[in-house]
């Protein structure tokens, strides 16, 4: 069976800090895929990232980063110098196999305050 | 990635009635899946709309219930029956191009159940 944990329920930062959403993630297959989404408060899930389990590179673009740790089965998202716009709920979601069915973790909402 | 609608955006249904979910795609994709949000909550998949044959239901949902169609490769319908207020959900149709595993979701369709 597959699991995704987002242990931070909520975070709220002030503009320009920078804020890092934890992704811990379970699975048997050695071959999966992971994802960020983004949902704003309009309810659309917004695609930010996919990460294959054999590219352990960690990526950043613009002020997003992410780092993919298969050691400690993490895959965590930061945030650098966040911004109001910023403020949403982040989901964290696995997929393996050949179903493409993704398991998602329960969230992170983020809220960046002036 | 693919443009995808969802049809209508929004509404309010009275219990016992059924409503219908439209999923437009702007290009062919390979698979297409039905997800539920419900309030504040993460998002469960329903089933995997396969195209011209039954959908693939997961353990929960049932296809009485919930029955999809998916005349070809960009279309794909949900019918919400017989609702009751548990029913009042963020109903996501969501797409899979090519094999990228780059999993693309509609805006979604708001019902409320009253």
């Amino acid at each position: 069976a597959q699991k995704v944990t987002q242990a931070q329920t909520e975070i709220s930062v002030v503009e320009k800090e920078d804020v890092t959403l934890d992704c811990v993630y379970e699975t048997r297959d050695t071959t999966y895929y992971l994802f960020w989404y983004k949902q704003p408060p309009s309810g659309e899930l917004v695609f930010l990232i996919r990460r294959n389990s054999f590219d352990e590179q960690n990526e950043i673009s613009g002020r997003y980063s992410w780092n993919f740790q298969k050691s400690t089965s993490s895959f965590n998202f930061t945030i650098t110098a966040s911004q109001v716009v910023d403020s949403a709920v982040y989901f964290c979601a696995l997929t393996s196999g050949t179903a493409s069915k993704l398991t998602f973790g329960t969230g992170t909402r983020l809220q960046v305050t002036l | 990635s693919a443009v995808i609608s969802q049809k209508p955006s929004r509404d309010i249904c009275q219990r016992g009635t059924s409503l219908t979910i439209q999923c437009q795609v702007d290009s062919q994709v390979t698979m297409m899946f039905w997800y539920r949000q419900q309030p504040g909550q993460s998002l469960t998949l329903i089933a995997t709309a396969n195209q011209g044959s039954e959908a693939t239901y997961e353990s929960g949902f049932v296809i009485d219930k919930f029955p999809i169609s998916r005349p070809n490769l960009t279309f794909s319908t949900l019918t919400v029956s017989n609702m009751s207020p548990e029913d009042s959900s963020i109903y996501l149709c969501s797409v899979l191009t090519g094999l990228s595993y780059e999993q693309y979701f509609g805006p979604g369709t708001r019902l409320t159940v009253t």
